[in-house]
């Protein structure tokens, strides 16, 4: 069964002061992993798709890698504004709906 | 604006009643699928449907069905509710079957059962 582990739980970062979340992920044949962003009462808005080991993609502060056990999301010079929580899931060989992760909530202050 | 449309946006209901919750997907999507969000379980896969067909189940309840209609919209009706039924329901959609594909997010309907 796929497996999505997403650390930490909750993060609280100064304005400015940059940092990873990080997806740690079990399945059977990756298909993708799907990054999404997340605001209260809303739904998930996508971020980015990485296909195989290696890729990279990047928007405005974000950027996202993937290995072939985890993926990070970087957060670069993070702004109040990008306070959200960030969602990863995947897609697998084993199924046909994404399978997420429980999320890394994050808090940017000024 | 994802383009997928969920109606309604809130509802509270009696334990015991039947909601119908409903979705149009984004224009040429074919895929339809049901997540529920609770504040412990994170987001969870409840069904999938592909061009007016069922492709998966997740962990759906016998008490909840879903149908796509030939116009590609979807009902997710939810009977026989108990409060921990209350949660955020979350239509998406996406043109392909596979799960490769990214998925793209209504706002969701927020159920609760009172």
């Amino acid at each position: 069964e796929d497996q999505v582990t997403q650390s930490p739980e909750a993060l609280r970062l100064q304005e400015g002061e940059s940092s990873s979340l990080n997806c740690s992920y079990t399945v059977s044949g990756l298909r993708g992993l799907f990054w999404y962003r997340q605001d209260p009462g809303k739904g998930p808005e996508f971020l980015f798709t990485l296909y195989s080991a290696g890729e990279e993609k990047e928007k405005e502060r974000l950027k996202a890698t993937l290995t072939k056990k985890e993926s990070f999301l970087h957060i670069t010079a993070p702004k109040p504004e990008d306070s959200a929580t960030y969602l990863c899931a995947v897609g697998s060989n084993s199924g046909y709906a994404l399978n997420f992760g429980k999320g890394t909530s994050l808090l940017v202050t000024p | 604006d994802s383009g997928v449309t969920q109606t309604p946006k809130h509802l509270i209901t009696a334990t015991g009643q039947r909601v119908t919750l409903r979705c149009s997907p984004r224009s040429g999507d074919l895929s339809v699928y049901w997540y529920q969000q609770s504040l412990d379980q994170g987001l969870q896969f409840l069904i999938q449907y592909y061009n007016g067909e069922e492709r998966a189940k997740g962990n759906i309840l016998e008490r909840f069905s879903a149908q796509q209609f030939p116009d590609l919209h979807s009902e997710l009706n939810l009977s026989s509710l108990e409060l921990g039924d209350s949660a955020l329901y979350f239509c998406a959609s996406s043109g392909y079957e596979s799960s490769g594909n990214t998925i793209y997010f209504g706002e969701g309907s927020w159920l609760t059962v009172v």
